[in-house]
């Protein structure tokens, strides 16, 4: 139980286009998800908390309006970057929080933008 | 946003042996989880704790929650080479925000 799945797994895009990726608990309800950034030998760094039916909670930093998040179910969340530059290529990673407070995430984006 | 105090950065150690990575906070937790991540991967749940003092084991795996609430060790005996990975710690803080605030991160090389 409690599985994860993120689509793309990868995704090459030219500069100034848009990319979006979807992230699905499975077998299991979530209120709750959220949306990480990962860079290289690095942690993760939240980047936004999706609630469903609700606005998404930007953490210090990250840009709304370039990084668009939609949790219009409460299986579904989506991570939009809009007009994609080369610092925004990254490996993102969604959580999706169960009853505890537990978080499983999904297997990751990797992200290019060339 | 916080992140905690993870160690050790980095363990190089021979099949068999056992490994001990600990992570400590300035603030309080209610509930320490533990992941291991594969490279190219998400993150994997492997023990999640929730009292202060608990001990909890899965398989070659054992996790605590510190008294003081702000610590936990991960504990991992008869280490096999598909231990490689990086482990991090996360931590749930009692002030009722959602998130998790993760270590810095523990990468585990087992040498066969």
């Amino acid at each position: 139980g409690a599985v994860v799945s993120q689509h793309p797994s990868r995704v090459i895009c030219k500069s100034g286009t848009s990319v979006k990726i979807e992230c699905r608990s499975l077998d299991f309800q979530a209120t709750t998800m959220f949306w990480y950034r990962q860079f290289p030998k690095q942690s993760l760094m939240l980047m936004a908390t999706s609630n469903e039916g609700s606005k998404a909670t930007y953490e210090q930093g990250v840009e709304k309006d370039k990084f668009l998040i939609n949790h219009a179910s409460l299986t579904l969340s989506t991570l939009t970057v809009t007009s994609a530059h080369p610092e925004d290529s990254s490996f993102y990673i969604c959580s999706a929080r169960a009853v505890s407070y537990e978080q499983y995430f999904g297997p990751g984006t990797r992200l290019t933008v060339t | 946003g916080q992140q905690l105090n993870q160690s050790p950065q980095s363990m190089f150690i021979q099949e068999g042996e056992d490994v001990s990575m600990n992570c400590t906070s300035s603030s309080i937790f209610n509930t320490w989880l533990w992941y291991k991540q594969d490279p190219g991967e998400g993150p994997v749940l492997l023990i999640a704790l929730y009292k202060a003092g608990e001990l909890t084991s899965n398989g070659r795996l054992t996790a605590q929650f510190g008294i003081t609430r702000k610590d936990s060790f991960l504990n991992i005996s008869a280490s096999i080479p598909s231990d490689v990975g990086i482990y991090f710690c996360a931590g749930q803080a009692p002030t009722g925000a959602n998130n998790l605030f993760f270590g810095t991160g523990t990468r585990l090389t087992v040498i066969p």
